[in-house]
This record gives structure tokens, C-alpha cells and sequence, in this order.
């Protein structure tokens, strides 16, 4: 079974700086997607950033980057340049590739603050 | 990136009625979706898998006599919420995939309230 852990329930930010998300990952699976979705107190759920499995460099996405450590099993989200609207709930996700259309596994998630 | 509309966004009803929310795949054909619920400060916790033209699968612990789900075609799935109680108030969410190394479209949610 697959497993996602945030250890962070809360995080704060000064405004301008980077701040950096952690997600630990447990599968069995050899090829899997590690994903990080950003959710505003409306609910949508906005997706910021994918990493594969096998991909050799760490995805970048704009401010986003993911600090992917396959040996140690972590996938950190990096965001730079903090801004007050990155204030939101931050989940990472994870499924594997080799099952057909499978759902995403959550973690728990972070609360970001942005202060001014 | 496909885009998935979920309707109503906002639903208050009363103890004991059923409520239906629908999901729609608006620009792909979409064999699978999934239902996610999530409780004020929660994560999203899957429910069931929608398979069109055949039974959902649930999750342990979710009722399927409870929560109805119908997948009658590629581009529509709806979840019913039958004899709702105040314990069903939650935040309710499809999703779809159409490939298996690309996120996951969600649609946006449905915030349900039972009085």
C-alpha cells in the first residue's frame, strides 16, 4: 500500500522567502508519480507540480520545485519567492503507474502562512 | 489538461433527503473517475472508484447503500447522498485522469451541509 507522510501541519513565511514543504513516501511500486496540489480555502484543488519516478532531475515548475531524494524517499516542494496569495493548504500525492487508471494517495497536508 | 466541471458547488438540505452532485468530463472520455471526501481541516480520502458501465468500487468503510454512485456515461458520474444526515456534512470531490504520468483533474468540489 501506498503511504504519504507531511509532517508539517503548519508552516509560516515571511513574505519574499523560500520556504520548503516536506513529503515522505512509502510504495512497494518501482514506478510511480509524486504530485503536489495546492488547496485555497475555496476547495479547488490546484495542481503546482509532478515528478516521475524514474525522472533523473528534480521538476521545476515556475516558483515551485520539487526536491526529489528517491533513496531517502522524499519529495519536498521548494517554493521561492513567497507571496501572500501562496497562503493555502498544501498536499502531496502519490500514485503508481503500472495499475491501469489508479486514484492519488494524500498526505495530510501542510497549512502555509504568508506573512507580510 | 482536461477540465471537469462538478455541480452544485454549494448544497444546505435537510435531515433525511438525498442529494445527487454530479461530475463531468467536459473535454475527454473518461472511463474511471474517483470520489474523494474531505472533512473540515482533512485530507482528501478516496471514496470509491466510478467505472462507466459497471458497479463503483468503495472503499472499506464507505456505505455503498448510502452513497450511491453512477458512471452511465463516459463523460458524466454522479454520487447520491441518500437519507443525508448531519454526519455527511462534508466537502465532496471527483477526479479524473487521463494518463497515468500526468496529474489528476479535479473538479470544484462540492460543499455539502445537512440541517
Amino acid at each position: 500500500a501506498q503511504k504519504i507522510t507531511q509532517t508539517q501541519p503548519g508552516m509560516f513565511v515571511q513574505e519574499k522567502e523560500a520556504v520548503t514543504l516536506d513529503c515522505t513516501y512509502d510504495t512497494s511500486d518501482q514506478s510511480y508519480g509524486l504530485f503536489w496540489y495546492k488547496q485555497p480555502s475555496s476547495g479547488e484543488m490546484i495542481f503546482l507540480i509532478y515528478q516521475g519516478s524514474y525522472d533523473e532531475q528534480n521538476a521545476t515548475e515556475g516558483r515551485y520545485s520539487l526536491n526529489f531524494q528517491k533513496a531517502r524517499k522524499s519529495a519536498n516542494l521548494v517554493i521561492s519567492a513567497s507571496q501572500l496569495g501562496d497562503s493555502a493548504m498544501y498536499f502531496c500525492a502519490m500514485r503508481d503507474h503500472h495499475s491501469g487508471n489508479t486514484p492519488l494517495v494524500f498526505g495530510k497536508g501542510t497549512r502555509l502562512s504568508v506573512i507580510a | 489538461g482536461a477540465v471537469v466541471s462538478q455541480h452544485p458547488s454549494r448544497v444546505i438540505c435537510k435531515s433525511g433527503t438525498s442529494v445527487k452532485i454530479e461530475c463531468r468530463s467536459l473535454d475527454f472520455q473518461a472511463t474511471t473517475m474517483f470520489w474523494y471526501r474531505q472533512f473540515p481541516k482533512q485530507s482528501l480520502m478516496l471514496m470509491a472508484t466510478s467505472n462507466e458501465g459497471s458497479k463503483a468500487t468503495y472503499e472499506q468503510g464507505v456505505e455503498k447503500d448510502k452513497f450511491l454512485i453512477n458512471h452511465a456515461s463516459l463523460t458524466l458520474s454522479t454520487l447520491t447522498v441518500t437519507s443525508a444526515h448531519p454526519e455527511d456534512s462534508s466537502f465532496y470531490i471527483c477526479s479524473v485522469t487521463d494518463r497515468v504520468d500526468t496529474e489528476a483533474f479535479f473538479g470544484q468540489g462540492t460543499r455539502l451541509t445537512v440541517v
